[in-house]
């Protein structure tokens, strides 16, 4: 199963918005709602973000939103905030178990 | 308190065994699934494989198939991944997580165990 593709990295000012994609294939990110992202800050362990491509755990800012168009799922991060550069994953059940995405690195400038 | 703990870092030599642990508390653990996943210095994470808790049942990505074994102790709320064998290329960063129903998100992680395996 290969990795899904993300850009390696995504930058902007505070304030302004910054959305990453996640291609896969229709044998996860197209075949299932079941993607999901994470971050991870140097050091820490990753954090769950949005799960079932669009939904936001308890706690996380309503900033952090996700859709999917196909075999293409993405992130978007409005009102960028400094704590909000990090690492980023997508992961997609792919029934072998899952797949997570290259990662993007997200700079705040 | 959802919690996950992972036993501490290890250092072993090439050929060895290690098995790591990762406890759960503060949830009822047989009712979620347990994931591994693998991060080697300075790279992405990689899915493992992942085991309902109960232990019926054990899926492994391909990649990882063969080479380590994932399994479960439910008296003790504790999920293991172990090496039978190890290599260079297996010192990694590896962090357990948990979820609920497949619809859910990887929702909890532990702290992450360091394995570095050198000669």
């Amino acid at each position: 199963q290969s990795a899904l593709t993300q850009p390696p990295s995504a930058s902007g000012s505070p304030g302004q918005s910054v959305t990453i994609s996640c291609t896969g294939s229709s044998n996860d990110v197209g075949g299932y709602d079941y993607v999901s992202w994470y971050q991870q800050h140097p050091g820490k362990a990753p954090k769950l973000m949005i799960y079932e491509v669009s939904k936001r755990p308890s706690g996380v800012p309503d900033r952090f939103s996700g859709s999917k168009s196909g075999n293409t799922a993405s992130l978007t991060i409005s009102g960028l905030q400094d704590e909000d550069e990090a690492d980023y994953y997508c992961s997609s059940y792919a029934g072998s178990p899952y797949v997570f995405g290259t990662g993007t690195k997200v700079s705040v400038l | 308190e959802v919690q996950l703990v992972q036993s501490g870092a290890e250092v072993k030599k090439p050929g060895e065994s290690v098995k790591i642990s990762c406890k759960g508390s503060g949830y009822i653990f047989t009712n979620y699934w347990i994931g591994w996943v693998r991060q080697m210095p300075g790279k992405g994470l990689e899915w493992m494989g992942i085991m309902n808790s109960g232990g019926s049942e054990t899926r492994y990505s391909s990649s990882f198939q063969g080479q380590v074994t994932i399994s479960t102790d439910k008296s003790i709320n504790t999920a293991y991944l172990q090496w039978s064998s190890l290599k260079a290329s297996d010192t990694a960063m590896y962090y357990c997580a948990r979820r609920g129903s497949l619809r859910s998100g990887w929702d909890f992680w532990g702290q992450g165990t360091l394995v570095s395996v050198s000669s």
